[in-house]
């Protein structure tokens, strides 16, 4: 089973309306974080946001948040107030604990347009 | 800027060959983590260091291998390079080797080209 799943492989949105980037994981570790990571298309990755998986509220970052839903193993982002330099791949990661080493994995990604 | 730095930004060179890539973290980052990005394969954890110590490994291949330095830097050396291995080599530093300290800084990256 893929231990990130991103469905979406594109999305478009319009400049200051509110997006939904999807994310599901799979992991059996109780300890595990949740990553969002920007890639514009000058190739540099930029962390977004992270979700510990015993926070108990949704991360959330300026105009980004996490919806996290433990029990359906979703960790879906949030943009509100969409900008045209919101326009860009976007990734979704977990880090699986120390009992199962510690292991990071990526989703496939998201490619977000902002329409003006 | 991250406060990352990588070297080279871009390396072109022929299958069989060695390369070496070298990563500075940010001021204070014990950590670093070293990520492979292909369009194959797209984005893949390699190997964390935390302090001059391995802490996590990846889907590192056994011809590939990194240390960190004493003064932190690290370095991630590719060898008997295949075509395949062309690719973005990306390096993150962070605080600490845990879940508890999660943001990751990027470098700019390193583009492998393997003729």
């Amino acid at each position: 089973a893929q231990k990130i799943t991103q469905t979406q492989p594109g999305m478009f949105v319009q400049e200051k309306e509110a997006v939904t980037l999807d994310c599901t994981y799979d992991t059996s570790d109780p300890s595990y974080g949740l990553f969002w990571y920007k890639q514009p298309s000058s190739g540099e990755m930029i962390f977004l946001i992270y979700q510990g998986s015993y926070d108990q509220q949704n991360a959330t970052e300026g105009r980004y948040s996490l919806n996290f839903q433990k029990a359906r193993k979703s960790a879906n982002l949030v943009i509100s107030a969409s900008q045209l330099g919101d326009s860009a791949m976007y990734f979704c990661a977990m880090r699986e604990g120390p009992n199962t080493g510690n292991q990071f994995y990526f989703g496939t990604g998201t490619s977000l347009t902002v329409i003006p | 800027d991250s406060g990352v730095t990588q070297t080279p930004k871009h390396l072109i060179t022929a299958t069989g060959q060695r390369v070496t890539l070298r990563c500075s973290p940010r001021s204070g980052d014990l950590s670093v983590y070293w990520y492979q990005q292909s369009l194959d394969q797209g984005l893949q954890f390699l190997i964390q260091y935390y302090n001059g110590e391995e802490r996590a490994k990846g889907n590192i291949l056994e011809r590939f291998s990194a240390q960190q330095f004493p003064d932190l830097h690290s370095e991630l050396n590719l060898s008997s390079l295949e075509l395949g291995d062309s690719a973005l080599y990306f390096c993150a530093s962070s605080a600490t080797g845990s879940l508890d300290l999660y943001e990751q800084y990027f470098g700019p990256g390193t583009r492998l080209t393997v003729t």
